[in-house]
């Protein structure tokens, strides 16, 4: 089953604890992106991959870090984290043939509700 | 820059009811337009697309049809149902980034 998951789904953690959330997808899929949901605001793009080592900044990347070692995974990195970044987390990936055109959507991960006190 | 502008929820209807969610948007270019659906406690579904002018997106009684003249792609359904209680979400996607740009969601709750 075509699919895109992410651990954990979800995370209560404390100011400054460092922590990854994880994201796979088994599409093959070059492009990979996270976003953070906010009430009132949809969802804002923070990090996005074009390809394996390829990574860029989205509309809200500050406190956050990523990697794309693998083709397949594309962890999203808080390394500080501070009550700001309380939200809900999503990771998307699509195939890069035809986004050039934004023909293609993007499948989205089930979500991570990440709460920081 | 580009932008999707969503009409304002919660929006709660009767069962069988006529259900229109307005979407209105700002580009450049030619972007594709989407409507996803997050049903609650889970992930983004894509529910229907559209990716030219004149296109008419459709899927499980919903249709949307992108209308250039009028930046719009209103979500329409002839008669809701309980199950289609869910946060709707407008996006478009744009060139740069290849990001999707949503609008803020609108809540539909629809009663027995």
């Amino acid at each position: 089953e075509a699919q895109v998951t992410q651990n954990p789904r979800y995370l209560i953690t404390v100011t400054g604890k460092k922590l990854t959330v994880t994201c796979s997808q088994n599409m093959n899929h070059e492009y990979m992106s996270w976003y953070r949901q906010d009430p009132g605001l949809g969802l804002r793009q923070i990090y996005y991959s074009m390809n394996v080592e390829v990574t860029d900044k989205g509309d809200v990347p500050e406190g956050y870090k990523v990697s794309r070692k693998e083709k397949r995974n594309f962890p999203l990195i808080l390394e500080s984290p501070s009550p700001n970044q309380t939200s809900l987390y999503f990771c998307a990936s699509s195939s890069m043939s035809g986004l050039a055109g934004g023909r293609y959507e993007q499948y989205f991960g089930p979500g991570t509700r990440l709460t920081v006190t | 820059g580009n932008s999707v502008t969503q009409m304002e929820g919660p929006v709660t209807l009767s069962e069988e009811a006529f259900l229109t969610i307005n979407c209105t948007y700002t580009a450049t270019g030619y972007p594709s337009l989407f409507w996803y659906v997050q049903y609650p406690g889970e992930g983004l579904q894509l529910l229907l697309k559209a990716t030219k002018a004149d296109d008419k997106g459709s899927n499980k009684g919903f249709e949307a049809t992108y209308r250039k003249e009028t930046t719009s792609f209103h979500l329409e359904k002839g008669s809701v149902q309980v199950s289609d209680s869910a946060v709707y979400f407008c996006a478009l996607s744009d060139y740069e980034g290849g990001k999707l740009i949503f609008g803020q969601g609108t809540e539909l709750s629809v009663k027995p």
